[in-house]
């Protein structure tokens, strides 16, 4: 069965530094999606992505972030000077459409944590 | 604004069927969702309500009430394996950009017990 896939497993990077994390979404599907879960807490929508723009973005995803999709399969998530408070999990998502019962399929997640 | 509330932790035994509920009160709904997330793992997808009832899929029923906010997840026959949070997730409307985000609760971390 097709997955999402992420890389790396596990970022870990000093405050202040830039760090981008990678996904490879579905390859027959349209809409991206980042989440983060920080530890113990629920998992919170940061952005999402259509036809090479952002569709929605969350309070979350302020200017330090961004996404892009360099090629026809990467989906990547960059932070330009980590703070200590995105140490989390993040997730990338994607799913085939936006509406009806498709739903979102997850990748296994990247921990960062910011030192 | 979004809350959606399911209680934190559950225990059950194994072979016995147990009722995870979720209530929501969301400025609008398309949907809603069952994820379940092993520890250290990614959400996987178990089930989807968009209108008012049951959805069967195996082990696995998730029912809802639209007028009342209110939603669950019934597992049946249950095994250690099933031990693992479950996600309740509305799906915002669409905003008009054609992308739904998810907004999720806390998650129930269910224990089985032999």
């Amino acid at each position: 069965e097709p997955e999402v896939t992420q890389t790396p497993s596990h970022q870990v990077t000093q405050m202040g530094q830039e760090v981008i994390l990678r996904c490879v979404p579905i390859s027959n599907h349209l809409y991206f999606y980042w989440y983060r879960q920080i530890l113990g807490q629920k998992v919170e929508f940061l952005v999402s992505f259509y036809n090479n723009e952002i569709s929605e973005k969350s309070e979350i995803f302020d200017d330090q972030f961004s996404v892009e999709r360099p090629d026809g399969s990467n989906f990547t998530l960059k932070i330009r000077s980590t703070k200590l408070e995105d140490s989390a999990m993040y997730f990338c998502a994607s799913s085939e459409v936006g509406r009806g019962f498709q739903p979102q399929h997850f990748g296994d997640g990247t921990r960062l944590s910011i030192l | 604004g979004q809350n959606i509330d399911q209680p934190t932790e559950m225990t059950a035994t194994e072979g016995a069927i147990v009722q995870i509920n979720c209530t929501y009160q969301t400025s609008g709904f398309n949907g809603l969702f069952w994820y379940q997330q092993h520890a250290g793992e990614a959400p996987t997808f178990l089930s989807y309500n968009v209108l008012d009832g049951l959805e069967e899929k195996g082990r696995f029923s998730s029912f809802l009430s639209r007028s009342k906010g209110y939603s669950y997840l019934l597992l049946k026959e249950l095994q250690m394996k099933d031990s693992a949070s479950y996600l309740c997730a509305v799906r915002d409307p669409d905003s008009g950009a054609g992308s739904y985000q998810l907004t999720f609760g806390k998650g129930t971390k269910l224990s089985v017990i032999p």
